[in-house]
């Protein structure tokens, strides 16, 4: 079975720091595009950033770069989200997805982010 | 506020059709493909509609997807209560360098 199980959320002050994890399974992980999309409480998605399949290339919304790090290891199926400098606003659950032909076709069930003193 | 932009909400009778608009530029929905995405409460998004009127395995014909222009169209036939949930589209912006969804068009069935 396709599957991305996503962890290490938690609640974390302003200006803290935290890495999510995904593990992935059901499939050859390298050689898939991944990414994180965020949904904040209430609100609609938000895409947040993706990664090739070797890594040579990311991209970010612009409200995490310099903040966000997207990055993976292929030898352990593992796609992460390094988050640094955290706000209030960053506050959502957070989502692997797969990437597969311009769309996300497989999407873990969230991992919950609060960022709050 | 989205870049690509959506009804807030559509409501319709059971077994009727309903269509859900999602509008963009030539920067994302123009010179890309459209996905669709489902999302009941509380749970992840599900695929519905890839590569702008595809459907993946498992997803019934009564959804349909188009694109035309700068505008892309979901459409649900038949509908059931069942489709009461929250839809989504998404596809790549190339001047941002980034993906982008819609703000999401929760669908009533009456």
């Amino acid at each position: 079975e396709v599957q991305v199980v996503e962890s290490g959320g938690g609640l974390v002050q302003p200006g803290g720091s935290l890495r999510l994890s995904c593990a992935a399974s059901g499939f050859t992980f390298s050689s898939y595009w991944m990414s994180w999309v965020r949904q904040a409480p209430g609100k609609g998605l938000e895409w947040v950033a993706n990664i090739k399949q070797d890594g040579s290339e990311k991209y970010y919304v612009d409200s995490v770069k310099g903040r966000f790090t997207i990055s993976r290891d292929n030898a352990k199926n593992s796609l992460y989200l390094q988050m640094n400098s955290l706000r209030a606003e960053d506050t959502a659950v957070y989502y692997c997805a797969r990437d597969w032909v311009a769309a996300a076709d497989c999407w873990g069930q969230g991992t919950l982010v609060t960022v709050s003193s | 506020q989205s870049v690509l932009t959506q009804p807030p909400s559509v409501s319709a009778a059971p077994g009727q059709k309903v269509t859900i608009s999602c509008s963009g530029s030539s920067s994302n929905i123009g010179n890309n493909y459209v996905s669709w995405y489902q999302q009941f409460p509380g749970t992840a998004p599900k695929l519905l509609i890839y590569e702008n009127n595809k459907r993946p395995s498992g997803i019934p014909d009564r959804f349909s997807g188009s694109k035309s222009g700068t505008s892309a169209t979901l459409g649900i036939t038949g509908l059931q209560t069942g489709d009461e949930a929250d839809y989504y589209c998404g596809t790549w912006d190339s001047s941002l360098s980034a993906g982008v969804f819609g703000g999401g068009t929760k669908l009533t069935v009456l």
